[in-house]
């Protein structure tokens, strides 16, 4: 049974670039045809799509975010990671990452906490 | 972007109430739409997709509908373990994929 875990600084200064990672454990990244996600949830608020990778390194980001935005995949490690540059008290939120096969998100990491703050 | 309105935005029923969801697409979606359970501090939880195909796993009391632009989440005897906010999310279009702003279902 694949399960994901993201792992984080947890607090970042503003105008300083967010970096998280996702490990994939219980089975290989590589294996299915499964993009790989990132969503953000605001405190108290709804969930955000932030963007999604390819083991083949296809990207597909949130035109919101993309300017900012880098999504990317270690197949070795058998990780992915996101990485949001110019950061804001806006990008506070819980960050979740998830599996999806026919785009929509079947698998997801229990969250962590990325709090933007001097 | 397609915008997802869910209504209502709070209920407030029983355990064993019959209780509908609603969820509305701006543009037609076809049946590309997925419902999701969340609790609190918790991740979401996939219960439905393509608007009517219950997950593995996921109680049959459970059910979803609809095409186009309207569709619905039916719990049809809500149990303790129902008591939680539910989203739904279009996939008819990733650019970007987009969540409807949730229905927090509470205890009468």
């Amino acid at each position: 049974q694949v399960q994901l875990q993201e792992s984080g600084p947890g607090l970042v200064k503003p105008s300083q670039t967010l970096s998280l990672t996702c490990t994939v454990s219980g089975g290989s990244i590589s294996s299915g045809n499964y993009h790989w996600n990132w969503i953000r949830q605001p405190a108290g608020k709804g969930l955000e799509w932030i963007g999604r990778i390819h083991t083949s390194g296809t990207t597909t980001y949130n035109p919101s975010l993309k300017s900012r935005l880098t999504i990317s995949v270690d197949t070795s490690k058998n990780q992915f990671s996101l990485k949001l540059s110019s950061v804001t008290a806006a990008d506070t939120a819980v960050y979740y990452c998830a599996r999806d096969y026919a785009w929509y998100f079947d698998c997801w990491g229990q969250g962590t906490l990325l709090t933007v703050s001097s | 972007d397609i915008q997802m309105t869910q209504s209502p935005s709070t209920l407030s029923a029983s355990v064993g109430d019959r209780v509908t969801i609603t969820c509305r697409a701006s543009q037609s979606i076809s049946t590309w739409l997925a419902w999701y359970q969340q609790k609190p501090g918790k991740a979401p939880k996939l219960l439905i997709y393509k608007a009517s195909s219950l997950e593995s796993g996921v109680p049959s009391r459970f059910s979803g509908s609809g095409s186009g632009t309207e569709f619905t989440l039916t719990i049809s005897s809500l149990q303790p373990d129902d008591f939680a906010t539910y989203y739904c999310q279009q996939y008819y279009s990733f650019s970007p994929f987009t969540f409807g702003g949730g229905t927090k279902v509470e205890i009468k």
